[in-house]
């Protein structure tokens, strides 16, 4: 079975805090995302990495920044934290199946609150 | 206009009877699609996928694919109260690992 794991489930922080909430995977995944997920919404993806050390941008990053430094693990970082940053934060995981075809696969989920 | 289109419902479906999620998308070019239950307050669960135009059927699942018309359906047969969740359609379009998910439509199973 595949397993993503984050840090925290629940997190609270102050305005203004630099926060990292990290991701880890168990099965060697070459790609690796990070998603908010508002209500209404839905899931937006934030950055996405497709091999060590590599990063690329979502369709939200402002605000945030990632580090790759191992293939297993994937960290978002909130420089400094601000109250629309409160969201719930997800990872996820991804193998090809095919040229085409990716299935991701999610990890708990990270609920940030920031007061 | 969106990438990935869901009515958000909520759609209600008696215990027993079949349940239908539609799902549109715009890019032609989309080569996967997939689905995913999300219960309240937990992350999205992978249930199907799907590639080729068609139906494919996993147990009570079906998840049937038109690409000329661009939709993809999921139908749950039987439908239990513990099918009550939201289910996310989502998008791939082929030579990017990216998938573009739609809102959701929340399904409510009633006893």
């Amino acid at each position: 079975d595949v397993k993503v794991t984050q840090s925290s489930r629940y997190l609270v922080k102050r305005t203004g805090e630099k926060v990292f909430l990290e991701c880890v995977q168990d099965m060697d995944h070459e790609n690796m995302f990070w998603y908010r997920q508002d209500p209404g919404l839905g899931l937006r993806l934030i950055y996405f990495s497709y091999d060590v050390k590599m990063k690329e941008k979502g369709d939200i990053p402002e605000g945030y920044s990632v580090s790759r430094e191992k293939k297993e693990r994937f960290s978002l970082i909130l420089e400094s934290a601000s109250t629309n940053q409160t969201s719930m934060y997800l990872c996820a995981s991804s193998f090809p199946l095919s040229s085409s075809s990716y299935e991701q696969y999610f990890g708990p989920g990270t609920r940030l609150t920031v007061t | 206009q969106k990438e990935v289109e869901q009515n958000s419902g909520p759609l209600s479906v008696p215990e027993g009877a079949i349940a239908s999620l539609n799902c549109t998308y715009s890019d032609r070019g989309s080569q996967s699609f997939f689905w995913y239950r999300q219960y309240s307050g937990k992350s999205p669960e992978l249930i199907m996928s799907i590639y080729s135009n068609g139906d494919k059927e996993d147990g009570r699942f079906t998840a049937q694919l038109n690409k000329a018309s661009q939709y993809v359906s999921l139908l749950i047969r039987d439908s239990q109260p513990s099918d009550s969740a939201t289910y996310l359609c989502a998008v791939n379009s082929g030579g990017y690992q990216k998938v573009t998910f739609g809102t959701g439509t929340k399904l409510q199973v009633i006893p």
